[in-house]
């Protein structure tokens, strides 16, 4: 079963503007990840954020994190034709020592760029 | 080094035959695990390895599916008399302690 929901499901901005997608999880976490997925292909790691953070910057990305409402937000600043993909939340909520031994992963959101 | 490496990309099998998927990790990560994936869903936890050890299977993986690492580097993913229902996406990831994951591109099975 899938802890965390994305909202929304599908997004279509023009190039230049800004996206933001949201997901929500369940349980108490370790840390929550931000992956990216081009049609048919395998998912390419966008950023990490630990339980203890808030905020994060990579880039063009900007990720927060509210454990007080198990939460999150990916924000992608100016968006270009190529960041077109379905982006998934992932928690990972075990204990430090097996941080990793499982992702739950939302739905995800199709994000779509129009040139 | 590039990256996570599975084979094949793609596979058609006819229901009630057994296939094998392989995926090489990245050399240094410790950590290898598989997940699949349906159209429009997000992946969904199969196992998980830590060197050569199992650590944890999820109840998705039937006793039809069996997977193994052994000399903690390579994995092998069998499905044993294929049903319609596993036809998915099947993802390999490794990972090196508290880092992200590496995905590899997957492995496409089509169940006729």
């Amino acid at each position: 079963s899938q802890q965390g929901e994305e909202d929304p499901q599908a997004l279509s901005i023009q190039e230049g503007e800004n996206a933001t997608m949201n997901c929500s999880y369940k349980t108490s976490i370790n840390n929550l990840q931000w992956y990216r997925q081009n049609s048919g292909r395998g998912l390419v790691h966008l950023i990490l954020i630990r339980s203890n953070e808030r905020e994060k910057h990579s880039g063009r990305l900007r990720v927060t994190l509210d454990t007080s409402k198990k939460s999150s937000s990916l924000l992608i600043t100016a968006s270009r034709a190529a960041d077109t993909a379905s982006y998934f939340c992932a928690t990972d909520a075990g204990i430090q020592e097996t941080s990793g031994s499982r992702l739950t992963f939302g739905e995800g959101t199709q994000l779509t760029v129009n040139p | 080094d590039t990256g996570v490496s599975q084979d094949p990309r793609h596979k058609i099998t006819k229901r009630g035959q057994n296939v094998t998927f392989r995926c090489d990790p990245i050399s240094e990560h410790n950590r290898l695990y598989w997940y699949r994936q349906t159209l429009g869903q997000g992946p969904e936890f199969l196992t998980y390895f830590q060197n050569e050890a199992q650590l944890e299977k999820s109840r998705l993986l039937s006793d039809r599916f069996s997977a193994e690492r052994p000399k903690g580097s390579f994995s092998t993913l069998e499905i044993q008399r294929t049903e319609q229902g596993d036809s998915a996406m099947y993802l390999c990831a490794s990972s090196l302690r508290h880092e992200g994951y590496t995905f590899g591109s997957g492995t496409r099975l089509t169940v006729v």
